[in-house]
């Protein structure tokens, strides 16, 4: 079945650095990708998005980037501060087709101080 | 606008009880789907309605039953329920418009002991 793998499941950086996370997706016919935070005990907010037909899309620190051929996504935050501490979901979806949104695992980002 | 709200924040089960879950929203929005979110395991869609009338499964849909007998409501509903359905219960919506961005609710925090 459809499957999104989320890589690494904790990443610590310290503030100022960069972090970045990693997704595979499974179902080539994906189209849109989006990137939510999730801060403790808070419902999940859309960070970021990309579609299929662009490689890659900044918003200030932070940016997404899509290699559909190896069917991976990419979050990078750059500079990052104490406040980008939170568990980070992609997910990958067919919104026209299937409706469904596969998400990964989560990335647990600590950003020290 | 209150976005996507759910109905009860937290609650706590006895082996067998039942009950229902409410999600409303106020944005018109045609889909609308429940998730449950188990640590290390990110976010699972249990099932989803693509419109008024309609519902459809997800990947773990076995012990949930739903129903959306009004556009802006879903309701998820446990007959019997077991331990293995303590979790947190989120609900999402999004428009069929050009946006695929999905709106989260708050989330219901349920205990079955």
């Amino acid at each position: 079945g459809e499957n999104v793998e989320q890589h690494p499941s904790t990443l610590s950086v310290q503030e100022g650095d960069s972090a970045v996370i990693k997704c595979t997706y499974s179902d080539s016919a994906s189209n849109y990708f989006p990137w939510y935070k999730q801060e403790l005990g808070k419902r999940p907010q859309l960070i970021i998005d990309i579609r299929s037909n662009v490689g890659e899309k900044k918003d200030q620190r932070i940016a997404v980037t899509l290699n559909k051929t190896a069917k991976h996504f990419s979050l990078h935050i750059t500079e990052t501060q104490p406040e980008d501490s939170a568990v980070y979901f992609c997910a990958a979806s067919r919104p026209s087709g299937t409706y469904k949104y596969i998400f990964g695992t989560g990335t647990r980002l600590k950003v020290l101080a | 606008n209150a976005g996507v709200t759910q109905t009860p924040k937290f609650r706590v089960l006895k082996t067998g009880q039942s009950m229902t879950l409410l999600c409303a929203q106020d944005m018109n929005h045609e889909y609308m789907y429940w998730y449950r979110q188990d640590p290390g395991m990110g976010l699972r869609l249990i099932h989803y309605s693509v419109g008024e009338g309609t519902t459809a499964k997800g990947e773990v849909p076995d012990g949930y039953n739903v129903s959306r007998l009004k556009k802006q409501n879903f309701l998820l509903g446990l007959e019997s329920a077991a331990p293995s359905q303590t979790s947190v219960y989120f609900c999402a919506s999004r428009s069929t418009g050009g946006s695929y961005e999905q709106y989260f609710g708050p989330g219901t925090r349920l205990t079955v002991t």
